[in-house]
């Protein structure tokens, strides 16, 4: 089964830090782009980062730029978010998802069941 | 960064009515555009990728339709189980920007 598990949300204070961890299993996790999408409470979904197979293509969103690592480990089959600085505005539910494409279209397939952040003192 | 627009945000139908939803990019986009389905507590599900095409498993009751900047997702026939939210998201580049989301009820 093709699936994605993250883990390694919790509760953390301002100012702290977090790595989330997303456990790719039943496809080549290696082959493919991977996607960090976050919801904040009763809000929509943001696109947080986007990492390229080997690793070496990376993309942040403005508001993490500097504060946030998109990271891969190949061998694990492993998609992380190392998470610095948090500020309250990062508390979301934070998803993984395999992006797959073709000439023409991108989209994310398959998405984990999502990890809950809560940034507060 | 590409804003995409998302209309309406909310909307009523009853079971067996067609509804549409638009999405709108500030620049071209191609057919570099997706729709999802959302039901709380759950993870989005791909409906359409390619601004067009089916993702696997969906039923033909969704279509997608569009190029450019303005796009549509149709329901057809609705469903008591289409109760969500919908989202549009432009993956030309990065960000890759969501809709705002469309809540759909079902009377």
């Amino acid at each position: 089964e093709v699936q994605l598990v993250e883990s390694g949300g919790s509760l953390v204070q301002p100012g702290g830090s977090l790595r989330l961890s997303c456990a790719a299993s039943g496809f080549t996790f290696s082959s493919h782009w991977m996607s960090w999408v976050r919801q904040a409470p009763g809000r929509g979904l943001e696109w947080v980062a986007n990492m390229n197979q080997d690793g070496s293509q990376f993309f942040h969103v403005g508001s993490v730029k500097g504060r946030f690592t998109i990271s891969r480990d190949n061998a694990k089959n492993s998609l992380y978010l190392q998470m610095n600085s948090l500020r309250a505005d990062d508390t979301a539910v934070y998803f993984c998802a395999r992006l797959v494409g073709n000439t023409g279209w991108r989209s994310c397939d398959i998405w984990g069941q999502g990890t809950m952040v809560t940034v507060s003192s | 960064d590409i804003q995409t627009t998302q209309s309406p945000s909310a909307l009523s139908a009853s079971v067996g009515d067609r509804v549409t939803i638009t999405c709108r990019a500030s620049q071209s986009i191609s057919t570099f555009l997706c729709w999802y389905q959302q039901k709380p507590g759950k993870a989005p599900k791909l409906l359409i990728y390619a601004a067009s095409s089916l993702q696997s498993g969906v039923p033909s009751r969704f279509g997608g339709s569009g190029s450019g900047t303005d796009f549509t997702l149709t329901i057809n026939s609705l469903q008591p189980e289409d109760s969500a939210t919908y989202y549009c998201q432009q993956t030309y580049s990065v960000p890759y920007t969501f809709g705002q989301g469309t809540r759909l009820e079902i009377k």
